[in-house]
């Protein structure tokens, strides 16, 4: 079965600090990876993805993952946090089943940015 | 870019009674929607996979009896939650993939399901 985890439940930051929000995953063939955020109350926005190419993938809102094969990770990163990144963060891997293809996410890890 | 509804997003009902939600795909076709639940600050749980116009394939442990699941059309999935009880309140998440794009899902804004 394919998997992904999330090894922090949350994650605390400065305001203007570098984060990282930890995934790695499992999975028999070619992961196919993502990364989405949760408000409070509100469903997920997508924020990057990873398929094939180059392993270092750019997102929305200044985000960006590095797809490491040797390690089985692919984590969040961002250079400069803000305030307004506090949410709930999924990583996400895809996998198929009988209908069709369904993502798996992970259990999702808090990141909390103080100023 | 692709837009998912979902409605009600929120919605009180009594114990026993049936509540149905409705996920729509507004500019575009899907060819497959899944439905997610959401427990509090808890990962999105699989509760089953609907392909248009065939039955839906449920996750292991997911009542199909109690969790109703219709795709009627390429732009419309219903679940349907019979008889609920107070722990089928949830935050239920569609999402849905166009027959285009075999990568993308695209998900809903979520409904905040209580029952009293």
């Amino acid at each position: 079965a394919q998997s992904v985890a999330q090894p922090e439940d949350q994650v605390n930051v400065a305001e203007g600090n570098p984060l990282t929000v930890k995934c790695t995953y499992s999975v028999s063939g070619n992961p196919y990876l993502f990364w989405y955020v949760q408000y409070p109350n509100r469903g997920l926005q997508f924020l990057l993805k990873y398929i094939t190419g180059d392993n270092l993938v750019k997102g929305s809102y200044g985000f960006e993952a590095e797809f490491n094969k040797s390690q089985t990770s692919f984590h969040l990163k961002k250079p400069s946090a803000l305030v307004s990144d506090s949410a709930l963060y999924f990583c996400a891997v895809r996998e198929f089943n009988q209908a069709g293809t369904a993502l798996i996410f992970g259990k999702g890890t808090t990141l909390s940015v103080s100023s | 870019g692709a837009v998912v509804s979902q409605h009600p997003s929120r919605v009180i009902c009594k114990s026993g009674t049936s509540v149905k939600i409705e996920c729509r795909s507004l500019d575009f076709q899907a060819t497959t929607m899944f439905w997610y639940r959401q427990f509090p600050k808890k990962s999105l749980m699989l509760m089953a996979t609907s392909n248009e116009g065939s039955k839906a394939t449920y996750e292991q442990g997911v009542e199909k009896d109690k969790f109703l699941i219709n795709h009627a059309s390429l732009t419309l999935s219903t679940l349907t939650v019979t008889s609920a009880h107070p722990e089928d309140s949830s935050f239920y998440i569609c999402s849905a993939r166009e027959w285009t794009d075999p990568y993308e899902q695209y998900f809903g804004p979520g409904t905040r399901l209580t029952v009293t």
